[in-house]
């Protein structure tokens, strides 16, 4: 099945700094979506892009499909940015999706 | 609320017990996953729903495990006998194309 990984694991960033998280994934997709776990559990989908690039206010991702990969922006980083980073990816011929291990933010203030 | 509802939203139960989960998808949503997640994990899918069908079920669902969505609305995730390893937060999403919205989840503890 479809590998997805994820990079860095851990990111430690000082509020008002930007950063890019990545998504790498071993199979060709038509299905690409970033979520946010926040540190309550609450999964949030952030996008859905299977290929070319999407803006939703501080945040951008652009995911180059030839080339299996995502990437995540965030920009102007603030406190409540602070949670898990997962993207996921449906296996292929099927409807599970499998997630990334994550990306752990932590945003100081 | 119009979002994914679970109920209930912890439970506390013995090695050997039965439990079962509810799910409420957004109304109007077809498709209905059930995920585990265990901590610093990411989410792991468990089975999939379209309207009642249950087309897809991860090898991760053991018999112990079943899940049903009888009139293509709301869900529910039984697990018997449960066992220490079970132990981990249940979540539910829905869509009605590939977005999905996940409910808040129910964290489940055996003893």
């Amino acid at each position: 099945g479809i590998q997805v990984e994820q990079s860095p694991p851990d990111l430690i960033l000082q509020e008002g700094a930007n950063s890019t998280l990545r998504c790498n994934f071993s199979d060709s997709v038509n299905n690409l979506q970033w979520f946010h776990q926040n540190p309550w559990g609450q999964l949030i989908n952030l996008f859905y892009i299977p290929s070319g690039t999407k803006q939703n206010g501080r945040l951008s991702a652009t995911t180059v499909a030839t080339e299996r990969y995502s990437l995540l922006y965030i920009s102007s980083s603030q406190t409540t940015d602070s949670g898990v980073y997962f993207c996921a990816a449906p296996n292929t011929g099927g409807f599970k999706t499998i997630f990334g291990a994550g990306t752990r933010l932590f945003v100081k203030a | 609320d119009t979002g994914v509802s679970q109920d209930p939203r912890h439970k506390i139960t013995k090695r050997g017990q039965n439990v079962t989960f509810r799910c409420d998808p957004i109304s109007e949503h077809n498709r209905l996953y059930w995920y585990r997640q265990t901590l610093g994990q990411g989410p792991e899918f468990l089975t999939y729903f379209q309207n009642e069908a249950q087309l897809e079920k991860s090898r991760l669902l053991s018999d112990r495990f079943s899940a049903e969505r009888p009139k293509g609305s709301f869900s529910t995730l039984e697990i018997q006998r449960t066992e220490q390893g079970d132990s981990a937060m249940y979540l539910c999403a829905s869509s009605i194309l590939d977005t999905q919205y996940f409910g808040p989840g129910t964290r489940l503890t055996v003893l």
